[in-house]
């Protein structure tokens, strides 16, 4: 099966520091790398998204980077907020199936 | 939450009951799917659906069937459920054609004793 992982289970950061999160991946045929944000107790929510011929996207505070030379992907959280505090996940869209990261838990220390 | 609710939001059963959970979308989005998430293994695929009556499996189907008779509706049944299958379950919808975009319902907590 495929397999996306990452590199750290938690993360924590001080409130209005930069967050990166990082995620490696397997598969070379993903069309779409995903970013998702869970808080507690509800469901994972769309952050950002690259397609696989991008190296970088920019969103509203967030930047996410793709390396396919080393099948490696990041989210970059710029100035911190408590209400980042979170599991994110990376996911690879294969076009019908997603297959998801087992989460980095983000604590955004005040 | 994108027009997605799933029921029941909690449910308790034994081991070798028949147990089935719906998702009901208001988006008339092609695409659902459904997924377990469980502690060190993130969100794995169940089943999804591209279409009425259309299915096909994902990489935890054992144990698990669904069925898509309608485009609001896909339902996610454990014919015979086991301790195994005491997971968080979610179900998710995916925009047009071109929107890789999930949409994520609440998640339904399911606990098999």
């Amino acid at each position: 099966g495929e397999s996306v992982g990452l590199h750290l289970p938690t993360l924590s950061v001080q409130e209005g520091d930069n967050s990166i999160i990082n995620c490696a991946y397997s598969n070379s045929a993903s069309d779409y790398f995903i970013w998702y944000k869970q808080e507690s107790g509800k469901g994972p929510q769309f952050i950002i998204d690259i397609r696989s011929n991008m190296d970088k996207r920019q969103g509203q505070r967030v930047t996410v980077l793709l390396n396919k030379t080393v099948k490696h992907l990041s989210l970059q959280i710029a100035a911190t907020q408590p209400g980042d505090s979170a599991v994110y996940f990376c996911a690879e869209d294969t076009g019908n199936q997603f297959y998801f990261g087992t989460g980095t838990s983000l604590t955004v220390i005040p | 939450d994108a027009g997605i609710t799933q029921s029941p939001r909690h449910k308790v059963t034994e081991t070798g009951t028949p147990v089935t959970l719906r998702c009901h979308q208001t988006e008339n989005h092609r695409y659902m799917y459904w997924y377990r998430q469980d502690p060190g293994h993130g969100l794995r695929l169940i089943h999804y659906s591209y279409g009425v009556k259309d299915t096909d499996k994902g990489e935890v189907s054992d144990g698990y069937s669904v069925s898509r008779s309608k485009t609001e509706d896909f339902l996610l049944t454990l014919e015979s459920a086991t301790s195994s299958q005491t997971s968080v379950y979610f179900c998710a919808i995916k925009g047009p054609s071109g929107d890789n975009e999930q949409f994520f319902g609440p998640g339904t907590r399911l606990t098999v004793l």
